[in-house]
């Protein structure tokens, strides 16, 4: 069965400092590969996908994703955090070949040191 | 272009009663998925209407049921409400396929006493 694991509830990180935002997957096919953030009391925000093409993709608010085949990840990265990073980030994977629903990781809640 | 949106924002019901929420997706949308979000079980997949047709379906009971009118808009019904059926409802549209973005709504926040 598809899935998709953030195996980190909460990661810290100093203002400034690079981050990452694990995710795997474990889909039977080529997935589609999503980030979105959530903010308190507010809904999803979409910050990147991977479709096809180049493994690296970057998104809003200077994120960027790694898509990597051998070890089923997709980790989001940022070179340097802000405080307003600070939110909830979800993973998401869709199997075009299979069911075709959208699996959401548990996410995985940033909070970013002054 | 105006975002998704959902209504109510807020709704308390009781055990037993049931409850209709509405959703409103971007203009030009076709696709209208329906999420549970708790902290217990994350965000889960309900269903997704496309074209006044279910297109997907996630594993909830048949208590939970939905429908997608012409234009687009998208209602989701519980019936028979449990305590367990308190969560924040979401509400995300995209124009069509798989490969598209998928723009959520703020969601519907339901209490069940």
């Amino acid at each position: 069965a598809q899935s998709v694991a953030q195996p980190e509830d909460q990661v810290n990180v100093a203002e400034g400092n690079p981050l990452t935002v694990k995710c795997t997957y474990s889909v039977s096919g080529n997935p589609y590969l999503f980030w979105y953030v959530q903010y308190p009391n507010r809904g999803l925000q979409f910050l990147l996908k991977y479709i096809t093409g180049d493994n690296l993709v970057k998104g809003s608010y200077g994120f960027e994703a790694e898509f990597n085949k051998s070890q089923t990840s997709f980790h989001l990265k940022k070179p340097s955090a802000l405080v307003s990073d600070s939110a909830l980030y979800f993973c998401a994977v869709r199997d075009p070949n299979r069911d075709d629903k959208i699996i959401f990781g548990k996410g995985t809640r940033l909070h970013i040191l002054p | 272009k105006a975002g998704v949106t959902q209504t109510p924002r807020y709704l308390i019901k009781t055990r037993g009663q049931q409850v209709t929420l509405s959703c409103s997706p971007i203009s030009g949308h076709r696709s209208v998925s329906w999420y549970q979000q708790t902290p217990g079980q994350g965000l889960q997949f309900l269903f997704e209407y496309f074209s006044e047709t279910q297109r997907n379906k996630g594993n909830f009971p048949g208590r939970f049921s939905g429908r997608q009118f012409s234009n687009s808009r998208s209602e989701m019904n519980v019936s028979t409400l449990e305590l367990g059926d308190s969560a924040l409802y979401l509400c995300a549209s995209m124009v069509a396929g798989s490969t598209d973005t998928q723009y959520f709504g703020p969601g519907t926040r339901l209490t069940v006493l």
